[in-house]
Order: C-alpha cells, then structure tokens, then sequence
C-alpha cells in the first residue's frame, strides 16, 4: 500500500528557515516522480514542484521558483520542501502528493503539514 | 487561477450538477488531459476523475468527467449529502511548464 507520511506542523517566525518532510512507503522511492501542493487558509489548491528521486530531477512552478528547494534522499525514501527565509505568507497546509505509474496528476497525498509563520 | 471554475453549484439530494473547468490554447485546448479532486475542508484531496474521464476504483460511477476544446466537465448523478465539499480541476500549462489547478468549486447538497 502506498502510503506518504508528512512531519508536524510548523509554528516559525518570519526570516526563519524550515524543511518539512514526507516519507514515502509501499513502493519503489526511486521510480516515481513526487510533488508539493499549498493551500493556504481558506484557499485553492496551487502546484509548487516535483521531483524525480531517482536522478532528483526537478521542476518548479514559476510562482515558486527561487522560492523554495524541493529534494529527495532516496536512503530513507523522504521527500523534502525547505525555505531559507519564510514570510508570513507562507502560512499555508502543504501536501506531498505523488501521481499514478504515469499521468501528470496525484493519485496519493499525504495528510498535509500545516506551517505557521508569524511576523 | 489559469483554469477557471465557478466557485459554487448546489443541488438537492438526487439531482445532479455539473462543474465546468475552462482553460485557453496552452493547457486543456491544447489537448492535456484534465483530471478532478475532491476535498472535504481540513483534510488531503482525494482523487475523483484522472484522465478527462477514467475513475479510480472506488469511485461510484455517478461521478463521471469530459473534455471538449478547451474545456472540460465533472458531471455528478443523484447528490448526496455526502458529495458536500470542494472541487479542484487540474491540467498542465506548456507555457508556464506548469501543472495548473482551478480555484475549485464550493458543492452544496440543499
């Protein structure tokens, strides 16, 4: 069974940085792309990136590009989203998503981290 | 959002709905396939419809999706109460290089 398992919600301060994980289980880490969603508080759904771990090939939304670092350590099948310098907008619930064994869509989700920035 | 939904539909129990998801020349007009999650608020999306209109297992077959030019639609049959929540269409955009969702729409059962 595919299963994504994120770490606990966040409570930082503005400037601080942050890396939030989400561990992969029931399937090959390596051979399947996996991607990042936000959504702020009360908001829709927005695609922030993907990330292949076999080669850590990596795409990012314009609107997140330069924004945040998606990686993969394929030792321990996690998945991670960093920030370097948060902003009080960056409050929102994030998922770790991951699409079937081919389709540019998410088929398995994570249960979401929610990350607090206060300023 | 690029993929324009209205933000709510309501029915009453039985009835059906349908959410229209409209995108331009650089995602669903330019043939990409169209896929639908469901959310109840507080909670992860769930997969409803990939592929413009395949249904993962599970999901009854009173939810069904279509495509045509550059929009697509989630048709649902005989609403019920627990078909309440919010409904996100996504695409990928080749001029933003993009996977792109639509600002979702708020279904609910009278």
């Amino acid at each position: 069974e595919v299963q994504l398992v994120q770490s606990g919600a966040e409570i930082k301060k503005a400037g601080e940085s942050l890396k939030i994980s989400c561990k992969a289980s029931g399937y090959y880490f390596a051979s399947y792309w996996i991607g990042w969603v936000r959504q702020k508080p009360g908001k829709g759904l927005e695609w922030m990136g993907i990330i292949y771990p076999g080669d850590s090939d990596t795409r990012y939304s314009p609107s997140f590009q330069g924004q945040v670092t998606i990686s993969a350590d394929k030792s321990t099948s996690t998945t991670y989203l960093e920030w370097s310098g948060l902003k009080a907008s960056d409050t929102a619930t994030y998922y770790c998503a991951r699409p079937l064994s081919s389709g540019w869509f998410f088929a398995y989700w994570g249960q979401g981290t929610l990350v607090r920035v206060s300023s | 959002s690029v993929l324009t939904q209205p933000p709510s539909v309501s029915g009453a129990p039985g009835q059906g709905v349908t959410i229209a998801c409209t995108g331009n020349s650089s995602n669903i007009g330019a043939n990409y396939e169209v896929h639908w999650y469901y959310q109840v608020p507080q909670t992860a999306p769930k997969l409803l419809i990939y592929a413009n209109d395949d249904r993962p297992s599970g999901v009854p077959d009173r939810f069904s999706g279509s495509r045509s030019g550059a929009s697509a639609s989630l048709a649902i049959t005989g609403l019920q109460r627990e078909d309440e929540g919010d409904y996100y269409c996504q695409s990928y955009d080749s001029s933003l290089s993009a996977w792109v969702f639509g600002g979702g729409t708020k279904l609910t059962v009278l």
